[in-house]
């Protein structure tokens, strides 16, 4: 079976300070790929990553940051300093080798209080 | 700017009627997926199509049904129209099969049903 697992539906943090999105998938593909996406009040899906199996580097893009670890089978992405800007909700995405979907968790909502 | 184009942003129509849906992929990009976005249902998979044959179905109603042109644009007809099929609905389109990459989507298309 595939299933991403974003656990927090809801966050709420003050302005610039730390916080990390959970993500936790399952699937008995060898190879398979990991997405983030963000959806802004506007509502547009916006790419921010994708995170191949065999590559377990973590990644840093500025304020961003993600953490891919295959032991746990968890891909968490985290914003460092956050910002007003930040809000919005942001969902975790596997896509499987052998197919052709993109399997989605229910996504976090996260809120950045000025 | 993703590069894919949907038509119409926003959609106003009665129960019992039929409504097109269009969207334009990304230069280059063959494969064509259709997903739907509901408060209680989240991101939901309908259909994928590539070079215009279908490649994965996914919870598609019967009362929908999509098409991928020579042209490779994509419409997503939705008929019979009920309450709960109001929804915001989004093409997103990726490069050759659509394996190793991610998809790029589409602004959406809002679809009121009254």
């Amino acid at each position: 079976a595939q299933k991403v697992t974003q656990a927090q539906t809801e966050i709420s943090v003050v302005e610039k300070e730390d916080v990390t999105l959970d993500c936790v998938y399952e699937t008995r593909d060898t190879t398979y790929y990991l997405f983030w996406y963000k959806q802004p009040p506007s509502g547009e899906l916006v790419f921010l990553i994708r995170r191949n199996s065999f590559d377990e580097q973590n990644e840093i893009s500025g304020r961003y940051s993600w953490n891919f670890q295959k032991s746990t089978s968890s891909f968490n992405f985290t914003i460092t300093a956050s910002q007003v800007v930040d809000s919005a909700v942001y969902f975790c995405a596997l896509r499987p080798n052998t197919g052709n979907q993109f399997y989605f968790g229910t996504g976090t909502s996260l809120t950045v209080i000025p | 700017d993703s590069g894919v184009t949907q038509t119409p942003k926003h959609l106003i129509t009665a129960t019992g009627q039929r409504v097109t849906l269009r969207c334009s992929p990304r230069s280059g990009d063959l494969s064509v997926y259709w997903y739907q976005q509901s408060l209680d249902q989240g991101l939901q998979f309908l259909i994928q199509y590539y070079n215009g044959e279908e490649r994965a179905k996914g919870n598609i109603l019967e009362r929908f049904s999509a098409q991928q042109f020579p042209d490779l644009h994509s419409e997503l007809n939705l008929s019979s129209l009920e309450l709960g099929d109001s929804a915001l609905y989004f093409c997103a389109s990726s490069v050759v099969g659509g394996e190793n990459t991610e998809a790029f989507f589409g602004q959406g298309t809002r679809l009121t049903v009254v």
